[in-house]
């Protein structure tokens, strides 16, 4: 497989549920991120990880947990989630999180919250 | 704070009538502009970096050019197949380096 994988593809989970969204990327990338997308908003970051350390936290809520295992892996696990939280939350990768703002996106999973 | 505004916020053109698509910013220096094609339901996928006023960048109908206010991504004689969400984004020289997004211009080409 090539480019960014994620799975799901899509989700649908009750607000009490827990689930986990998984990434991985073949590009031999360093850094990882989520991002949140809702209609008719700009892209809202998430989470970036950077040689596995997490360097970004944009005031998250703590329902959302992310875990980098290693460079490839990404995940999202979730828990105890709103309505207000279904979105399409999609991973990307690049070289690295200092140096380039090209991004390599994978196809989403798109999460609804009952 | 850096801001990234496109527009229109959507556009619609008959197959063959050429149109421009706009991205202004305010950055406190700009190391990168980035623009990405989106399809329904599917992740942006990259196409261009543009770093300094005056620079163009082209792929097939797609050109994008750059100032130190703003960037327009030209289609010229657009097919329906480039019916998709085009989104800006933008990379400070300063602090992170984490790009900011648009909310895109959502493109429809009738045919």
């Amino acid at each position: 497989e090539t480019g960014v994988t994620q799975t799901p593809r899509h989700l649908v989970m009750g607000m009490t549920n827990k689930k986990s969204l998984k990434c991985e990327q073949h590009l031999g990338h360093n850094a990882m991120y989520w991002y949140k997308q809702s209609a008719k908003k700009p892209l809202e970051l998430m989470f970036v990880y950077n040689f596995k350390e997490q360097t970004e936290n944009n005031s998250v809520p703590s329902r959302f947990s992310p875990e980098c295992p290693n460079s490839s892996h990404l995940f999202l696990h979730l828990h105890t989630l709103q309505p207000e939280d279904s979105a399409l939350y999609l991973c990307a990768s690049s070289q690295d999180s200092g140096s380039t703002g090209e991004l390599f996106f994978g196809e989403g999973s798109r999460l609804t919250v009952l | 704070e850096d801001q990234v505004t496109q527009s229109p916020e959507a556009l619609r053109l008959q197959e063959g009538e050429s149109s421009s698509l706009n991205c202004s910013y305010t950055v406190s220096g700009l190391r990168g502009l980035f623009w990405y094609r989106q399809d329904p339901g599917k992740g942006p996928e990259f196409l261009f970096t543009l770093y300094s006023a005056g620079e163009e960048k082209e792929k097939e109908r797609l050109k994008a050019t750059l100032t130190k206010k703003e960037s327009f991504l030209h289609i010229t004689a657009p097919k329906p197949e480039d019916s998709a969400t085009y989104l800006c984004a933008v990379q400070a020289s300063g602090g992170s380096y984490i790009p900011t997004f648009g909310r895109g211009t959502s493109l429809i080409v009738h045919p």
